[in-house]
């Protein structure tokens, strides 16, 4: 079964400062999902890369996704208190079945 | 580790029927149950979110008179799509919130169903 695995398991960065979250896949990845969870919420959908070098913009989050080496990372420029939560990357197999990565706690500190 | 489960995990149904799918908490009571939706190729998206003997909350875009929410024990929750057209056939998962044990800093987490595919014809 596929596996991902992120970096770090959790950041606690300054307020304004950037930063940068991964997610290796042991396999090859199909599609790239990453989703922010607020404590005691639900997953919130942020964007999905399909294709090997797709970079996606969302506000001041940036994705990208590099085939070859089954990976992606997740980008934060000048980080707002507001982005304060669990990052999640989730990649579907062949047949479609999600699989998620273990998440990055992330604080920033105002 | 905690277990969720879903029943049934495929449902064949004909247009303008209701079909419930189960989603329960085997070993741990969960007070909140999230609800969510795939489509083919498509990502997750959070439908709603169910609390135990509470009304759920349903996000924006979802009618909450199609797909009808019961959290009515700790380890039950249900989804029912009420009068289902081709266009809800997708792939329903739920996942269960388990509170942080032991330490009072100990954080929640969150663990999925296996999901349900619903196809109407």
């Amino acid at each position: 079964s596929q596996e991902l695995e992120q970096s770090p398991q959790s950041l606690i960065v300054q307020e304004g400062k950037n930063l940068t979250i991964n997610c290796t896949s042991s396999k090859t990845l199909y599609g790239l999902y990453w989703y922010k969870q607020k404590y005691g919420e639900g997953l919130i959908f942020l964007m999905m890369l399909q294709k090997g070098g797709e970079e996606k913009s969302h506000e001041k989050i940036t994705a990208k996704l590099d085939e070859k080496k089954q990976q992606s990372s997740l980008h934060i420029t000048a980080s707002q208190p507001s982005h304060a939560g669990i990052y999640l990357c989730g990649a579907g197999d062949a047949g479609n079945m999600l699989t998620f990565g273990g998440g990055t706690r992330l604080m920033v500190k105002p | 580790g905690a277990v969720v489960s879903q029943h049934p995990s495929r449902v064949i149904c004909k247009s303008g029927t209701s079909v419930k799918i189960e989603c329960r908490s085997l070993d741990f009571q969960a007070t909140t149950m999230f609800w969510y939706r795939q489509f083919p190729k498509q990502s997750l998206m959070l439908m709603a979110t169910s609390n135990e003997g509470s009304k759920a909350t349903y996000e924006q875009g979802v009618e909450k008179d199609k797909f009808l929410i019961n959290h009515a024990s700790l380890t039950l929750s249900t989804l029912t799509v009420t009068s289902a057209h081709p266009e809800d056939s997708s792939f329903y998962i739920c996942s269960a919130r388990r509170l942080g044990q032991g330490s009072p800093l100990a954080q929640d987490t969150q663990y999925f169903g296996p999901g349900t595919r619903l196809t109407v014809l």
